[in-house]
């Protein structure tokens, strides 16, 4: 059954700390990644997303992901975070072959002191 | 261009009532998806559709029923509600389906006593 990871449910961070969020996926074939973040009060918004070519990609207000197919992982990095990046982050994984099933895992609870 | 809207956004249950949730899309989208997210356990996929008429069982489908009888609206029943259905509900749409990117609902927080 495909799954999805995460390993940190709650990390507490400084300000222009440097952040990873690590996420690892269980799945057969062809796979396309994400990373979603839920701001408090607010719907899922989409932060960067993976399909093809280059396993580094970047997303929205600084954030980047390196997907590793060996490693059946898609960790979520930010050099330097700030205060507006406290949040809940979500990785989620659909493939070629299941339909259109978006999976995601448990979530990381980011929270940035001041 | 109002994406996905949910409705209602609140609702308290007893247990044993009914009730059905309201997505709707105004994007064209093919796939829609309900989702119920609790506390460390991130979302988890209910059921979703991948066309007008066409329904699927998700990860936890057990007490919900769904329906798409118009391509942009998904809805979502509890036909008897019970406490472990208390939870924020979900709803989300894609173009195609790998999931390009999914556009989230604002969510329908239910409490069900």
């Amino acid at each position: 059954a495909q799954s999805v990871s995460q390993h940190n449910h709650h990390v507490i961070l400084s300000e222009a700390a440097s952040l990873e969020l690590g996420c690892n996926y269980s799945y057969g074939g062809t796979v396309n990644l994400f990373w979603y973040v839920q701001y408090p009060g607010q719907h899922l918004q989409l932060l960067l997303k993976y399909f093809s070519g280059d396993p580094l990609v970047k997303g929205i207000k600084g954030f980047e992901a390196e997907f590793i197919k060996s490693k059946f992982s898609f960790n979520l990095r930010k050099p330097s975070v700030q205060w507006s990046d406290t949040a809940e982050y979500f990785c989620a994984v659909t493939g070629s072959s299941n339909t259109g099933k978006l999976i995601f895992g448990q979530g990381t609870t980011l929270q940035v002191k001041p | 261009n109002a994406g996905v809207t949910q409705t209602p956004k609140f609702r308290v249950l007893k247990t044993g009532q009914s009730m059905t949730l309201l997505c709707a899309q105004d994007m064209n989208h093919e796939y829609m998806y309900w989702y119920r997210q609790d506390p460390g356990m991130g979302l988890r996929l209910i059921h979703y559709s991948v066309g007008e008429g066409t329904t699927a069982k998700g990860e936890v489908p057990d007490g919900y029923n769904v329906s798409r009888l118009k391509k942009q609206n998904f809805l979502l029943g509890l036909e008897s509600a019970a406490p472990s259905q208390t939870s924020v509900y979900f709803c989300a749409s894609s173009y195609d389906r790998v999931a390009t990117e999914a556009f989230f609902g604002q969510g329908t927080r239910l409490t069900v006593v």
